[in-house]
This record gives structure tokens, C-alpha cells and sequence, in this order.
């Protein structure tokens, strides 16, 4: 079974740049999440979809991020304009119910640097 | 306020000790569920145990072990006989229900340095 898919692994980026990371969840799992995990720190939920409903957005700072999940499926996470405190490793992890003992599964990240 | 604690964030030990992990979790809800979570150097967060509030038998799993406790709000990890291997971050998680969410909330972390 494939796991999930995000890309790109890697980039760099000067501040006040627009950015945009990609996640391809498990196949069939219907909740998709979002998480920002700051060097050092724990990852911290920015946005959780159902299907392709927002359940969960209290986190995400929608001055400058966005996210999108058009047909369910994939997902597009966005910075616009970047500061220099949004770099980070972008986390997606999908389940496949957002039932309490669902477990998450997690892709390998996007680590974001903003100089 | 602060959901999840992990005091310890490094711990180094040599190989073949045992090490215990202390999480410690704070919630009002009577219903919720906690994590581990290991994150080795590839990134990726990999599930280790989940356990529900009602569920307070403590778990083995081959070198690995969780010990439950709601008296003190805690559910510690222990790896038996450690290996270079288990060198990662672990991650305790609270899972409780907010505005109608299921929302899963991280402690900082513990890394875990095993040397040979």
C-alpha cells in the first residue's frame, strides 16, 4: 500500500515569495490534516479536511495560508506572501475516518526555509 | 494552555539500557486517546500505540511497553534493552474532541539518542 505522497522534499525560498506544497493521501482515506512542525517543537495542526470540507482551520493563519482540497482526493497548502517564521517542515497525514482512535498516517514532509 | 508535556527533551543512553519516556497530558474531557509517535531521522512520523481513556491495562509490545496511569494524567513509554535503532524523536499526543473536531495535539517531543 502506498503511503503518503508529498512533494516537493525540499525548498528555499527568499521572504515576501509565494510557495505551495502538494499531498497525495492514502487511497480511501477520507480526512486529510495539515502540520507545521517547527524545529525543535512538536507538529502543530494548521487545517483538517473531510473529504473535501474544512473541518479545522482554527490554526491556520489565513492572512498568508491557504489550502485546498477541490475533489476529495489531493491537497495544495500555500504561502503567500512567506515570512521568515514559516520555515518549518510541512507535515501531511491523512486517516482513513477522523473517528478519536484513528490513527494518522504521515508523509516524509516538505522542509520549507525562508531567508 | 499547554495540552501534552514531554520534560524530558534529550536523553542519550548506551545500548542494551532501558529508558523510559514521561509524557504527561492534560485534558476535561472523559473521553480522549493518546499516542506515541516515533520520528526517526527520515522525517516521517510513524504510529506506535494508540489507548483510549477507558483502557488502562498497560501494553507490551516486544521491547516496547506503555504504562497508562489517569491517577496521575501520564502515560509513559519504555523501551526494554535499547538499540541503536530506536534513535529518534518520540512524539506523545492527545486526541480529544474540540468544537466538534477530533483535534490530535503533540507534546514537543523527546529525542532519543542510543549509542553503541
Amino acid at each position: 500500500e502506498a503511503g503518503v505522497a508529498q512533494s516537493p522534499r525540499y525548498k528555499i525560498i527568499e521572504k515576501r515569495q509565494s510557495v505551495a506544497f502538494w499531498c497525495n493521501p492514502i487511497s480511501g482515506h477520507a480526512t486529510l490534516y495539515w502540520y507545521q512542525q517547527i524545529l525543535g517543537q512538536g507538529p502543530k495542526l494548521l487545517i483538517q479536511f473531510q473529504n473535501n470540507g474544512v473541518v479545522d482551520d482554527s490554526q491556520l493563519p489565513k492572512d498568508r495560508f491557504s489550502a485546498e482540497r477541490l475533489k476529495g482526493v489531493d491537497s495544495t497548502l500555500k504561502i503567500q506572501p512567506a515570512k521568515l517564521e514559516d520555515s518549518a517542515v510541512y507535515l501531511c497525514a491523512s486517516s482513513l475516518e477522523p473517528g478519536g482512535d484513528e490513527k494518522l498516517f504521515f508523509g516524509s514532509g516538505t522542509q520549507l526555509s525562508v531567508l | 494552555a499547554q495540552k501534552v508535556t514531554q520534560a524530558q527533551t534529550e536523553i542519550s543512553v548506551v545500548e542494551k539500557e532501558d529508558v523510559t519516556l514521561d509524557c504527561v497530558y492534560e485534558t476535561r474531557d472523559t473521553t480522549y486517546y493518546l499516542f506515541w509517535y516515533k520520528q526517526p531521522p527520515s522525517g516521517e512520523l510513524v504510529f506506535l500505540i494508540r489507548r483510549n481513556s477507558f483502557d488502562e491495562q498497560n501494553e507490551i509490545s516486544g521491547r516496547y511497553s506503555w504504562n497508562f496511569q489517569k491517577s496521575t494524567s501520564s502515560f509513559n513509554f519504555t523501551i526494554t534493552a535499547s538499540q541503536v535503532v530506536d534513535s529518534a524523536v518520540y512524539f506523545c499526543a492527545l486526541k480529544e474532541e474540540f468544537q466538534g473536531a477530533q483535534k490530535l495535539v503533540f507534546g514537543q517531543g523527546t529525542r532519543l539518542t542510543i549509542n553503541p
